[in-house]
């Protein structure tokens, strides 16, 4: 049965700090990993989808890697800003499943500090 | 851009009582799904919804739980007879193609008295 984790579970940094997050799971069978930005009392906001064949992706000042044989990815933040503050989540799309049938992990609470 | 929308953003309802949740996913959009989220847990799959059937559902999604397209823009789940247990927040999400990323909304908190 796959499972996600996640560390640290928090995080606390001073603005302008480059930092990693990192997601592992359990089986490599996968089609994609998709990290989230989750804001207290909001949904979810969709950062990067990186799928089975990609190593990693870009968005701005976030990069996702992906090493799906060791069954780990990691987050960079470049240059942390006060906004960037939120929880952080992992989720994976298991071979067998459905499209949308994600598997998440609990979580990276970051919080950065001005 | 457009966004998911969820209705209420807060239910409170009396144990064994009947509630439905109300999602509008992006117009365009093809796929439907429902997750949810126990305080302090990590978010978990409830059903996958395409072409008017449910695509998957896992083991949380009992008889109690029902989904349907009434129309061509709603997307509701009823839990037919609530327990403690499922106060939560609800999460409704839709994407456009198999493969992409998945849009949520902003949840509804149930809680169940």
């Amino acid at each position: 049965k796959q499972e996600v984790t996640q560390i640290p579970a928090a995080l606390s940094v001073p603005e302008g700090e480059n930092l990693v997050l990192n997601c592992s799971f359990t089986d490599s069978a996968i089609y994609n990993l998709q990290w989230f930005r989750q804001d207290p009392g909001k949904g979810l906001t969709s950062l990067l989808l990186i799928q089975s064949s990609q190593r990693e992706q870009t968005s701005g000042r976030l990069n996702a890697s992906l090493d799906k044989s060791s069954g780990r990815s990691t987050l960079y933040i470049a240059a942390s800003q006060p906004g960037d503050s939120a929880t952080y989540l992992c989720a994976v799309w298991n071979y067998g499943g459905s499209q949308g049938n994600l598997i998440f992990g609990k979580g990276t609470k970051l919080s950065v500090k001005p | 851009e457009p966004e998911v929308t969820q209705t209420p953003s807060h239910q409170v309802t009396q144990m064994g009582q009947e509630v439905i949740l109300r999602c509008v996913p992006i117009s365009n959009h093809l796929y439907f799904y429902w997750y949810r989220q126990i305080l302090g847990q990590k978010v978990e799959f409830l059903v996958s919804f395409y072409n008017n059937e449910i695509s998957e559902k896992s083991e949380i999604f009992d008889d109690q739980f029902s989904v349907e397209r009434p129309d061509g823009s709603n997307f509701t789940l009823k839990i037919r007879s609530t327990k403690l247990e499922d106060s939560a927040m609800y999460f409704c999400a839709s994407s456009g193609q198999s493969n992409s990323p998945l849009h949520f909304g902003n949840g509804t908190r149930l809680t169940v008295t």
